[in-house]
């Protein structure tokens, strides 16, 4: 059964650097998503992306995060400048076009020191 | 803004007997999606179940039913025959009726199985 894969499982990083998390969406999925979940905290939604642009992002989303598909199968979240508050597990989500069903990565867990 | 409210955090159930996790849900729209998701200690959100709002029928999925209460804005979640595997922590979602829109979830039931 296909599968949304993201790599790395885990990413240790110090404040500051920047960091790009990658997701390889299922194939013929045309809607992509980035999550975040604290420790101990809920998922949060960060942004959403259809047809090469951002479709809805929240207020966490700020100037130091960006998306991108570079290609015909990547889907990045790039952190330009970690904080300590960025530490959470990440999660892309992917969708297809006529079905209402998110389906999610393993994640990666991004510990910034 | 929609939000989900799980208020139980913490539930516990003896394997092979039936558990039901609580959502409640605020919305001002007529149409929605509404999930439960789970999150083994691997972190990984798997689906258990969906339910459509303008569906009045209650969705199952094996073991896993709903109970989809619309105008009360419920939607709880019955685990029948309870596995040791079922041990995970559970969210409830609502996603609005517009294709491609975001999640919004609940705060976590963390579910033990009790042997």
């Amino acid at each position: 059964e296909p599968e949304v894969t993201q790599t790395p499982s885990h990413q240790v990083t110090q404040m500051g650097q920047e960091v790009i998390l990658r997701c390889v969406p299922i194939s013929n999925h045309l809607y992509f998503y980035w999550y975040r979940q604290i420790l101990g905290q809920k998922v949060e939604f960060l942004v959403s992306f259809y047809n090469n642009e951002i479709s809805e992002k929240s207020e966490i989303f700020d100037d130091q995060f960006s998306v991108e598909r570079p290609d015909g199968s990547n889907f990045t979240l790039k952190i330009r400048s970690t904080k300590l508050e960025d530490s959470a597990m990440y999660f892309c989500a992917s969708k297809r076009l006529a079905k209402n069903i998110q389906y999610f990565g393993a994640g990666t867990r991004l510990s910034v020191l | 803004a929609q939000t989900v409210t799980q208020s139980q955090p913490e539930m516990s159930v003896q394997e092979a007997e039936t558990v039901t996790l609580s959502c409640t849900y605020d919305t001002s729209e007529s149409d929605y999606y509404l999930f439960w998701y789970k999150q083994p200690p691997s972190r990984q959100m798997i689906l258990v179940i969906r339910q459509e709002a303008y569906k009045q029928q209650n969705a199952t999925e094996n073991r896993f039913s709903v109970n989809f209460q619309k105008a009360a804005k419920s939607f709880s979640l019955k685990i029948s025959d309870s596995q040791l595997g079922d041990a995970a922590m559970y969210f409830c979602a609502y996603q609005g009726k517009t294709s491609g829109s975001r999640l919004t979830f609940g705060e976590g039931t963390q579910l033990t199985v009790n042997p």
